[in-house]
């Protein structure tokens, strides 16, 4: 069946960065696209970078341009999300979900999330 | 970007009894595409409907999804205890994808 399993968070200071991972199984990686998503401690939903299938084409929230790089390891079916010039506001669980296409779509399944704490 | 407005924010409600929320998006959702998912404490978000209507593999027929354009809704026509959860629903036909901000519901 397909899993995806998130790796890699922490706790890290504000400025500091820190590498989520994503592994995948169960399907044909190298033909969806991915998705991160975020949630901060007791709040909603928040969508937070796509890549292609093809790795072509990379989007992101306004919130976290030119900080965060989404990519992708076909060779690894893995997904990652470098994070740069953390701030507190991006404590969050993330989760890495598998789109319904292979230029994103909807989310489904999602993995179990990492949690990402940024403090002092 | 387009904002999604879900209400009622709590719906109380028990067991055996219909739900009806709302999704209004602030300008139309490109093919119809708009998600809903279920999130039940300490896990992660589930998918029910995608496509505005369509049910997610797996996922009971209580479950249905309705709308086009601007309106949306899910409705859950006779709830069951497992039921009781927070739902967001998500348009994905433009870019950024976004969530609506959730809406409860609890066991009155």
């Amino acid at each position: 069946q397909v899993q995806l399993v998130e790796s890699g968070g922490g706790v890290v200071q504000p400025g500091r960065s820190l590498r989520l991972s994503c592994a995948a199984s169960g399907f044909t990686f190298s033909y969806y696209g991915m998705h991160w998503v975020r949630q901060a401690p007791g709040k909603g939903l928040e969508w937070v970078a796509l890549i292609w299938s093809d790795g072509t084409s990379k989007f992101y929230a306004d919130s976290v341009k030119g900080r965060f790089t989404i990519s992708r390891d076909d060779s690894k079916n893995t997904l990652h999300l470098q994070m740069d010039s953390l701030r507190p506001e991006d404590t969050a669980v993330y989760y890495c979900t598998k789109g319904d296409s292979p230029r994103g779509g909807y989310s489904t399944p999602w993995g179990q999330g990492t949690q990402v704490t940024v403090s002092s | 970007e387009i904002v999604l407005t879900q209400s009622p924010g709590t719906l109380s409600l028990s067991p055996g009894e219909r739900a009806t929320l709302s999704c209004r998006a602030s300008q139309s959702v490109r093919n119809n595409y708009l998600a809903w998912y279920q999130q039940k404490p300490g896990q992660a978000p589930r998918l029910l409907i995608y496509a505005a209507s369509s049910r997610a593999t797996g996922i009971p027929d209580r479950f249905s999804g309705s709308g086009s354009g601007t309106d949306f809704s899910l409705t859950i026509s006779r709830l069951e205890p497992e039921d009781f959860a927070v739902y967001y629903c998500q348009q994905y036909g433009d870019s950024p994808a976004t969530f609506g901000h959730g809406t409860k519901v609890e066991i009155k």
